[in-house]
């Protein structure tokens, strides 16, 4: 079965600084692969989603970024943190093959100070 | 284009008591169906799915029948425990579909 690591688990970071939220996938192989945001008591945000490596799209315009480097990592990036940024990342993948079934991690909390 | 709706939150209930919670989509042919519960500073987890008409998805005493005459996909417990507070999310996914597309979700709180 499939397994999604996210690592860190928590980060608060000031303003303006650079972030990395890293993404693997076990026990699949080409899935596509999605970060979402959750804000506080709010639903999910789509914000990146990738169907094969280096394949990337953008669903909401901001200063965040993704890349797609191996097969099974997903990473989530920013050269400057805005307040607005804080929330609850999630990664997931989609098994493109029946059952069709997405699968998420267990989320970083970020905290932008 | 496609959507799922699902009813406010949030939902309180006493232990025991029956749940309900509503969620209608709409979207063109015929997509398969899930329910995700989200626990406290957790990832979402699946729940229940279904991915026909008539389809009944059942986990942990939670149930789910894919309604296309309604356009519906109710989640029912017959008996909620204080363990099942949590966020319930609806999602859609068309079998070319490249994203699920969730609805907004409802928080459950449930009192001994």
């Amino acid at each position: 079965s499939q397994t999604i690591h996210q690592w860190p688990a928590t980060l608060v970071q000031p303003v303006g600084s650079p972030l990395s939220l890293e993404c693997t996938v076990e026990g699949t192989s080409n899935p596509n692969l999605y970060w979402y945001r959750q804000a506080a008591g709010r639903g999910l945000q789509l914000l990146f989603y990738s169907v094969g490596i280096g394949q990337i799209s953008s669903e909401v315009p901001q200063n965040l970024s993704a890349s797609r480097p191996q097969d099974r990592q997903f990473i989530l990036s920013s050269k400057k943190l805005l307040l607005s940024d804080s929330g609850f990342y999630l990664c997931a993948c989609l098994l493109r093959k029946s059952p069709y079934e997405q699968y998420f991690g267990p989320g970083t909390r970020l905290t932008v100070t | 284009g496609d959507s799922v709706t699902q009813m406010e939150g949030p939902v309180t209930l006493s232990e025991e008591a029956f749940l309900t919670i509503n969620c209608t989509y709409t979207a063109t042919g015929y997509p398969s169906l899930f329910w995700y519960v989200q626990y406290p500073g957790e990832g979402l987890q699946l729940l229940l799915k279904a991915t026909k008409a008539d389809d009944k998805g059942s986990n942990k005493g939670f149930e789910a029948t894919y309604r296309k005459e309604t356009t519906s996909f109710h989640l029912e417990k017959g008996s909620v425990q204080v363990s099942d507070s949590a966020v319930y999310f609806c999602a859609l996914l068309h079998q070319a579909g490249t994203a699920l597309i969730f609805g907004k979700g409802t928080t459950l709180s449930v009192s001994s």
